[in-house]
């Protein structure tokens, strides 16, 4: 059982690059999300998605992208990668519930080094 | 806006010893979550706690919610090293179709032969 799986481990971009995080998931939950983890500020939610077709933004979505075309995908875009967006990137899943009791799964993160 | 404070920041503790760690939020919620984070890896669930009250055991750990106070504790009774890791708490205010999960900044925890 893969549960949340986030490739590449590492990245090293340039500053003005793009590139795409990949998160993929095999537990069919509807719920899916993105995060950042930045020293001393614990994890901020980039965007969310809450089915397929449908994303929303979370507390800092500047100069990110995503989009969610099926269940188990969620790929996060760069744009144009800035040394701000240095950080871990989590991707994290759950069940959807009519209140969201249920808690994240988390993939394994990727850290992102912009240069 | 939410906000999730967590302390300490920092805790260095003997093994055997006990403590707490203290998550504090600022509007109502009656869901929170507790992670645990080793270096460098993912976050891992240890509890879910969804009511006024709540109380759920995990070997040395011991986590509460009082819903009232807007507090949730962590409990160690007579630490080990492995549970050196850092913890996080997560106040969750989702709703259908929302998703609004904030994280407190987390508590490195360092567990001292």
């Amino acid at each position: 059982n893969a549960g949340v799986t986030q490739t590449p481990k590492f990245q090293v971009l340039k500053t003005g690059q793009s590139m795409t995080l990949q998160c993929a998931q095999d537990m069919n939950h509807e719920y899916m999300s993105w995060y950042r983890q930045d020293p001393g500020m614990g994890l901020r939610l980039i965007h969310y998605s809450v089915g397929a077709g449908i994303t929303d933004q979370g507390e800092v979505p500047n100069g990110y992208n995503v989009s969610r075309s099926t269940t188990e995908d969620f790929p996060l875009r760069l744009l144009s990668a800035a040394p701000s967006q240095t950080s871990v990137y989590f991707c994290a899943s759950r069940s959807r519930t009519g209140t969201g009791s249920s808690p994240l799964h988390f993939g394994n993160g990727t850290r992102l080094t912009v240069t | 806006e939410l906000k999730v404070e967590q302390n300490p920041l920092f805790l260095s503790m003997q093994e055997g010893k006990n403590y707490t760690i203290y998550c504090n939020y600022s509007t109502t919620s009656d869901r929170l979550y507790w992670y645990r984070q080793d270096p460098g890896k993912s976050l891992e669930s240890l509890f879910v706690l969804l009511s006024n009250g709540a109380v759920k055991q995990e070997g040395r750990l011991m986590a509460s919610l009082d819903t009232k106070a807007r507090l949730s504790t962590l409990h160690i009774t007579a630490a080990v090293h492995d549970l050196s890791a850092t913890y996080f708490c997560a106040v969750d205010r989702s709703n259908f179709g929302n998703e609004k999960l904030t994280f407190g900044t987390g508590t490195r925890l360092t567990i001292i032969p």
